[in-house]
């Protein structure tokens, strides 16, 4: 079945270290992966996706995330945190389905919520 | 450009009372979705609309009916709320021109059922 899990429910950094958010995924075949931020009250945002090529991505606000396929993980990571970064974080997979003009439906981990310590 | 947008924001509704969660986007996507998310338990998928004139269940369908008005808009209903129906309610879209895979999500609908 497929699947997502972030194992971190909640992850307390001090502002300007460094942060990695883990992703681990179950999956049949070549997975479309992607990063979410959702801030308090807020819908969520984009933050970064992989579907091809370099196994590196970068994404808004200095995040960027790794596509490692042996260890079926899609971990993100920003060299410097700072306070406005504080947020919940959601990792998602992309379904196979993919149909010109359509997307696709997406498989979401739980979710974790990063604190920024002053 | 307002992205995807969706009326009420918040609703309280008394055990058995129905409503519809309306969903609008301006983005000329194709296919549309509705989700709710608990604490813990991520986002899950209620119904979605892959293009205009078709519905299909998620993970978690019962309990909800859909309708998908135009390409534009996608509504949610609850015909007898319940309390496990408490939840924030996102929409969202995605497809466009060519295959625009991720998805774009509205501000929520916070709902509670006392």
């Amino acid at each position: 079945a497929q699947s997502v899990t972030q194992p971190d429910i909640h992850i307390t950094v001090s502002e300007g270290a460094s942060l990695e958010l883990r992703c681990n995924y179950s999956y049949g075949a070549t997975p479309y992966l992607f990063w979410y931020v959702q801030s308090p009250g807020q819908g969520l945002q984009l933050l970064l996706k992989y579907f091809s090529g370099d196994t590196l991505v970068q994404g808004i606000k200095g995040f960027e995330a790794e596509f490692k396929r042996s260890q079926s993980s899609f971990n993100l990571r920003k060299p410097s945190v700072h306070w406005s970064d504080a947020a919940e974080y959601f990792c998602a997979v992309g379904a196979i389905v993919m149909i010109y003009n359509q997307g696709g439906k997406l498989i979401f981990g739980q979710g974790t919520e990063l604190s920024v310590k002053p | 450009n307002a992205g995807v947008t969706q009326t009420p924001k918040f609703q309280v509704l008394k055990t058995g009372q129905s409503m519809t969660l309306q969903c609008a986007q301006d983005m000329n996507h194709n296919s549309m979705y509705w989700y709710r998310q608990d604490p813990g338990m991520g986002l899950r998928l209620i119904y979605y609309s892959a293009s205009e004139g078709t519905t299909d269940k998620g993970e978690v369908p019962n309990g909800y009916n859909v309708s998908r008005l135009n390409k534009r808009e996608f509504s949610l209903r609850l015909e007898s709320a319940a309390p496990s129906q408490t939840s924030v309610y996102f929409c969202a879209s995605s497809g466009g021109q060519g295959v625009t895979y991720e998805q774009y999500f509205g501000p929520g609908t916070r709902l509670t059922v006392t």
